[in-house]
């Protein structure tokens, strides 16, 4: 299979620690995506990546949030002193941008980390 | 603050029902309006992407159409399998490459 994986699939915790969650890309893929998805509503959009490079983060992103794609292939999300509200699928994606393109360049999800907060 | 707005809610279908779902928006100036599929506890999975106003595309059962305002998802002759959550979402102008979802419209098709 050659989506988009992540790892864990489901994760519970207590309040207060610490989570990280990994996401593996499609190979070729340059940029990846964090959402974020409550219940009955659709996702939203957490931070991205070019390569290696941060290049946009959300206000729903806390000083709590941290997100690293080292060398450019996979990438972590880290969330410290979780609370409650934290609760919530985080999900992945992953596109191509071919350079000197004008792009709108389609999004492949994974599968998501299920993080329950106790 | 860009919008999007899909209704119904929920739909309720009988197999072979067929019907459309709505997705409005009011982004302006467009790059591109995405129809997500996304079963219970999984990924959304892609479907369509439109760029332009009277484009339209189909996959099975499945067709899409965009206008300038609003898009459409029209349902053929439903199975129970295309029982799912489907989700709309914008791309807006200018460097941002965040999407803008819906919440979704849940279809139940029952046999």
């Amino acid at each position: 299979d050659t989506g988009v994986s992540q790892d864990p699939r489901h994760k519970i915790t207590k309040r207060g620690q610490n989570v990280t969650f990994r996401c593996d890309p499609i190979s070729e893929h340059n940029r990846l995506y964090w959402y974020r998805q409550t219940l009955g509503q659709g996702p939203e959009f957490l931070t991205y990546f070019q390569n290696e490079a941060q290049l946009e983060k959300s206000r729903l992103l806390s000083d709590r949030f941290s997100a690293e794609r080292p060398k450019g292939s996979f990438s972590t999300l880290e969330i410290q002193r979780t609370e409650q509200g934290d609760s919530a699928m985080y999900l992945c994606a992953s596109s191509l941008n071919r350079r000197g393109r004008t792009s709108t360049d389609t999004q492949y999800f994974g599968p998501g980390t299920r993080l329950t907060v106790l | 603050e860009d919008q999007v707005t899909q209704s119904p809610e929920a739909l309720r279908l009988q197999e072979g029902e067929s019907s459309s779902l709505n997705c409005s928006y009011t982004v302006s100036g467009l790059r591109g309006l995405f129809w997500y599929r996304q079963d219970p506890g999984k990924g959304p999975e892609f479907l369509f992407t439109l760029y332009s106003a009277g484009e339209e595309k189909e996959k099975e059962r499945l067709k899409a159409t965009l206008t300038k305002k609003e898009s459409f998802l029209h349902i053929t002759a439903p199975k129970p399998e295309d029982s799912a959550t489907y989700l709309c979402a914008v791309l807006p102008p200018g460097s941002a490459r965040q999407l803008t979802f819906g919440s979704g419209t849940q279809l139940t098709v029952l046999p």
